[in-house]
């Protein structure tokens, strides 16, 4: 069974270009979260998506932006990179229908703005 | 909003000690805190969690203790393990805060052989 697959684990983008990061969650899991990990910290969480729609969303400026799809895989979209926005890119998936919204981690993406 | 923090951003322990790891939270509107492991180069993985109702929980070789009181929440490992070096992050979650976990800074776990 497979667990949540991000793609691509590395990246390397120059300032001010934009970047698509995908995810594809573990087996039975309908709900994928974002969340960007800075080094050295803890990760941060950017939104949620259920139902292809977003329905929470942290404290992230609109160059952040997602989409899922019918199968439940989702991108991460951030335009006009910053070099602040260098990090890694984590994905969880979980199921609303769980017993504690158990979430898996995929490994995430690094993505390092130049 | 909810934060959650941690005491000691790293952790020296002798192979086979005991561990203690230990966590803050300001905001009692969580329904669960987990416990994280994270190695490098990975994803956060799963360890233990707890519901705000309890205030002990014991899995394989980890117990995570609540103490609501003072907003304290601390992981256990008994006989640590070169394994267990990772960083370690405990989180809240909140039925009524939008369902995302929201984390703390982490504390490093080295373990000497």
């Amino acid at each position: 069974d497979a667990g949540v697959t991000q793609s691509p684990t590395h990246l390397i983008k120059t300032r001010g270009q934009q970047v698509t990061l995908r995810c594809s969650p573990k087996s039975g899991h309908d709900t994928v979260s974002w969340y960007q990990q800075a080094l050295g910290q803890g990760p941060q969480f950017i939104f949620q998506y259920y139902e292809e729609e977003e329905r929470q969303r942290g404290n992230f400026p609109d160059r952040f932006s997602g989409h899922q799809f019918p199968n439940y895989s989702s991108e991460l979209n951030v335009n006009a990179l910053l070099l602040g926005d260098s990090a890694l890119y984590l994905c969880a998936s979980s199921t609303i229908r769980g017993a504690n919204y158990g979430y898996t981690f995929g490994s995430g993406t690094r993505l390092t703005v130049v | 909003g909810e934060s959650v923090g941690l005491h000691l951003p790293t952790l020296s322990v002798q192979e086979g000690d005991n561990s203690i790891i230990n966590c803050a939270y300001s905001n009692s509107a969580s329904d669960y805190f987990i416990w994280y492991k994270q190695e490098s180069g990975k994803g956060p993985q799963f360890i233990i969690d707890i519901r705000s109702n309890m205030d002990k929980r014991q899995g394989q070789r980890v117990t995570v203790l609540l103490n609501k009181t003072v907003k304290h929440l601390s992981l256990q490992i008994a006989a640590t393990q070169p394994g267990d070096s990772a960083v370690y992050f405990c989180a809240g979650i909140g039925y009524n805060a939008g369902n995302m976990l929201t984390f703390g800074g982490g504390t490093r776990l080295m373990v000497k052989p």
